[in-house]
């Protein structure tokens, strides 16, 4: 299956600034990505959808200006979250799927994890 | 989506087989059955997917009844490293994010 990676794999900052955290493809063009995030024990919550070259889709809920997501290149997605809050700290996890190829299963990163204080 | 339904949790020991049940009586004739898997901090894992007939790969078995309405994974020889939170989700063919629900957190006891 496809490799996905994502950067940092955990990252603390202050309430206020902004966090950036990267999805990385190595071994498949995905034109599709996908960005969860996952709070104490729950589960994943898809927070959007990522087109290679175009604008990312929200899901209800999610604030578009906050979670700002660029997805320029067949193996790079990034989720930038802005004015970051203490209400924000959660496991954020990318995904890319095969179907472009034929292929059905989702492949997912380590995940990063956001603390802000 | 159609909906699924899953225990919360079950226990199996090493070395069994681990059977984890999923309802899914309300799925679609398009909508296939997947299985993820994740296991404490990590990403999720995907294991099989199937949408009539049984399907088995190097990680596990897929068992689907005849209505479609149920689902059985079917881990042959479980390990303590296959203690996870183990999910079902039924969806159609097609770039999707998926809906996860609460899933089965199984534990492997030694």
């Amino acid at each position: 299956g496809a490799v996905v990676s994502q950067h940092p794999s955990r990252v603390i900052c202050k309430s206020g600034t902004s966090v950036k955290i990267e999805c990385r493809s190595l071994d498949f063009q995905a034109t599709t990505m996908f960005w969860y995030r996952q709070f104490p024990k729950q589960s994943l919550m898809l927070m959007a959808t990522s087109n290679e070259g175009s604008k990312a889709t929200y899901e209800q809920g999610v604030e578009k200006d906050k979670f700002l997501i660029n997805h320029a290149s067949l193996t790079l997605s990034t989720l930038t979250v802005t004015s970051a809050h203490p209400e924000d700290s959660s496991f954020y996890i990318c995904s890319t799927t095969g179907w472009a190829s034929g292929s059905h299963e989702q492949y997912f990163g380590p995940g990063t994890r956001l603390t802000v204080t | 989506d159609a909906k699924t339904t899953q225990p919360p949790s079950m226990d199996c020991a090493e070395g069994r087989a681990a059977n984890l049940p999923c309802n899914h009586s309300t799925i679609s004739g398009n909508e296939y059955v997947y299985w993820y898997r994740q296991i404490h901090s990590q990403g999720p894992q995907y294991i099989i997917h199937g949408l009539k007939n049984n399907e088995t790969n190097e990680m596990a078995s897929l068992i689907i009844t005849e209505d479609r309405k149920s689902s059985t994974l079917i881990l042959p020889h479980a390990t303590l490293r296959d203690t996870a939170v183990y999910y079902c989700i039924a969806l159609g063919g097609g770039a999707d994010g998926l809906t996860f629900g609460k899933g089965t957190h199984l534990i492997i006891q030694p």
